[in-house]
């Protein structure tokens, strides 16, 4: 089976600063990708994916994340971040390779944008 | 579209009772996810189906828990007979390929 990590559980940063959430990957057939986003009291919705082609991604509310195959990662960034950014992200990879349905997910990051 | 629908949105019962919960997916999806989300052990999927058949329950905790999927617009989780530590927020979400849309959650709290 296939699984992720995310390096942090909680990231804190300043409001319109830089953000780089990191996630790994393990894997050895080819890879399907992808970023959640949960805010509070929410379910969880899909920030971004890779499916193939071009390695940087870009995904809803000016998130992007780069696909780097030599170091297993799939780390999300933005440029500048604002309050409503604050909430919990999710890497996620199929459970068992291209053809499985089921998402294995990271254990989550916090993201805390301070005024 | 209205998305992924799950009822009731909150849920409190005694020790002892019985639970169930509702999941309509979106309408053409061919798979269910039922997942759990705690903060001391994240999110863990419980069962998957895909058109309606059960593919993977080892994530059910245990016998009091059972998931039921009779057509492809609706499906349930129930717990009998629910304990304190079932409290949680059961999420449903539905796919027709890898990309899953998440339910609002169901936040049950047992007593």
């Amino acid at each position: 089976a296939q699984s992720v990590t995310q390096l942090d559980s909680q990231v804190p940063v300043f409001e319109e600063a830089p953000v780089e959430l990191r996630c790994n990957y393990s894997s050895s057939v080819s890879v399907y990708l992808f970023w959640y986003v949960q805010y509070p009291n929410q379910g969880l919705q899909l920030l971004l994916k890779y499916l193939s082609g071009s390695t940087l991604v870009k995904g809803i509310n000016g998130f992007e994340a780069e696909f780097n195959k030599s170091q297993t990662s799939f780390h999300l960034r933005k440029p500048s971040v604002h309050i409503s950014d604050t909430a919990e992200y999710f890497c996620a990879v199929p459970w068992s390779g291209a053809g499985s349905y089921q998402l294995t997910f990271g254990k989550g990051t916090k993201l805390s944008v301070i005024p | 579209d209205a998305g992924v629908i799950q009822s009731p949105r909150h849920e409190v019962t005694e020790m002892g009772q019985e639970v169930t919960l509702r999941c309509k997916p979106i309408s053409g999806h061919n798979s269910l996810f039922w997942y759990r989300q705690t903060m001391m052990r994240g999110l863990e999927l419980l069962i998957y189906f895909n058109n309606n058949v059960p593919i993977d329950d080892s994530g059910m905790p245990e016998d009091r828990f059972s998931a039921k999927m009779p057509n492809a617009s609706f499906s349930t989780l129930k717990i009998q007979p629910s304990e304190p530590r079932d409290s949680a927020v059961y999420f449903c979400a539905s796919s027709r390929g890898h990309e899953q849309y998440f339910g609002p959650g169901t936040r049950l709290t047992v007593t």
